[in-house]
């Protein structure tokens, strides 16, 4: 079947970098997704890999391997409002399946 | 204005109990999706729709239907709810084009609670 698999907790200091990662049994997707989600709030998107390698957007970097299975969402210079739970998803266009999600800890 | 939004935010019913969970957007999009989030879990596609006359089942759509009345709004009923139904729902919208790169638009949700 198709599965994404992501450690459930991660905790790291304000200032560090966290590394996220994201593994899946799955084929034919159009790429890797990456989503934030705060406490009782909405998912909100944060990067997408279409082709293997890394892609920055700011503080936030995101790669993929598909020979690997393996993708990472990394963040840097941590802050404590990035306290929340973070979502690897492969897309198909129409379809995405997000895995379980990591909750990350900042602690001051 | 947010640009997608869903009514009614928190909903408390019975067993048994017909629900109807509405989706509103405002950003033109035509593909729209219903999902549902458990504790520790994460989304599970329950309906996606690619435009008015176009309806999908998604991983987990026992126990639910939909209706889109426009293209603008995706609507997801619950015939008879159960207790498993409980849970946080989520809309979302995407295009052609955010579709095809991962990004999908969410709703602020819907908590519902079935007793």
């Amino acid at each position: 079947g198709q599965s994404l698999e992501q450690p459930s907790e991660v905790t790291a200091v304000e200032g560090a970098i966290v590394q996220i990662n994201c593994t899946y049994q799955t084929s034919g997707f159009y790429g890797l997704s990456w989503y934030q989600q705060h406490d009782g709030g909405a998912p909100t998107f944060l990067s997408y890999n279409g082709l293997d390698g890394l892609e920055e957007t700011g503080r936030f970097s995101s790669f993929l391997s598909r020979s690997d299975s393996y993708g990472y969402l990394l963040l840097q210079e941590l802050q404590m409002k990035d306290s929340a739970s973070y979502f690897c998803a492969v897309s198909w266009g129409f379809k995405t399946i997000f895995g379980a999600g990591t909750r990350l800890f900042v602690k001051a | 204005d947010a640009d997608v939004t869903q009514t009614p935010r928190n909903r408390i019913t019975k067993t048994g109990k017909r629900i109807m969970l509405e989706c509103s957007q405002t950003k033109g999009h035509d593909r729209m999706y219903w999902y549902r989030q458990d504790p520790g879990l994460g989304l599970q596609l329950i309906y996606y729709s690619f435009d008015v006359k176009d309806i999908n089942k998604g991983e987990i759509s026992d126990g639910y239907s939909v209706s889109r009345q426009a293209q603008a709004k995706f609507s997801l009923s619950l015939e008879s709810a159960i207790p498993n139904q409980t849970a946080l729902y989520f809309c979302a919208t995407s295009d052609q084009t955010s579709g095809n790169q991962g990004e999908q638009f969410f709703g602020p949700g819907t908590r519902l609670t079935v007793l």
